[in-house]
């Protein structure tokens, strides 16, 4: 079956340093999209990537979907404290007419003040 | 807008009992997710609804895990016996619709201890 795998699984940094994430399917994907899970919370969804080498911004993050749409990754620029969470990237189920999403088993960034 | 409401919030049993969770999805989401996630791990689905029908149930372990979505709007996950491997956060999700790319909204979990 499908596999979406991300790297690393844990990330400490400084406060003003960036992070980035890096999540990779083991097929082709007609869209990723990407969750923060605060510690203690629930999945939030942050965004959808849909085009090859697609390219969106949030603020300081910054999410891209590779060219061969098998791989994806989020950058976050000058890390704050409030960026503490695990990070998931999250993926359709190929072929089928069922819609569901497979995901990562994220990424884990601290960051100390 | 209120979101995906879960009850109970946490809930400690012994292994072999029963327990059931409830889930109430946003007002008009017609598909229905509910997913466990191990500690450490990402979400696991578990089944899914659209509006009253099980859309797929693959991962999810019959023998012993059990879910509904009566009426299409609330539903329950029941499991009957629990194993200790069953401690984990179940979490429910809703979506508009099944099918093309929509963003899932997660309600806040049910953490399920096995004793």
């Amino acid at each position: 079956g499908q596999q979406v795998m991300q790297i690393p699984q844990y990330q400490h940094v400084q406060e003003g340093e960036d992070f980035t994430t890096y999540c990779n399917s083991s097929t082709t994907l007609s869209n990723i999209q990407w969750y923060k899970q605060r510690p203690g919370g629930h999945p939030v969804f942050l965004i959808q990537l849909v085009k090859s080498g697609e390219v969106k911004k949030q603020k300081r993050l910054t999410f891209q979907f590779g060219e061969a749409k098998k791989n994806s990754s989020l950058h976050i620029t000058a890390t704050q404290t409030t960026d503490v969470g695990t990070y998931f990237c999250a993926g359709p189920n190929s072929g089928g007419s069922n819609y569901k999403l497979t995901f990562g088993k994220g990424t884990l960034l601290t960051v100390n003040p | 807008e209120a979101g995906v409401a879960q009850s109970p919030r946490y809930k400690i049993i012994e292994k072999r009992q029963s327990v059931a969770f409830w889930c109430n999805p946003i007002s008009g989401h017609a598909t229905l997710y509910w997913y466990q996630q191990i500690l450490g791990q990402g979400p696991k689905l578990l089944i899914q609804f659209q509006n009253n029908g099980v859309v797929d149930d693959s991962q999810l372990p019959k023998d012993r895990f059990s879910a509904e979505r009566l009426k299409g709007v609330d539903s329950t996950l029941k499991i009957q016996p629990a194993k200790l491997e069953d401690s984990a956060v179940y979490l429910c999700a809703s979506s508009p619709r099944t099918g093309g790319s929509n963003e899932q909204f997660f309600g806040p979990g049910t953490r399920l201890t096995v004793l």
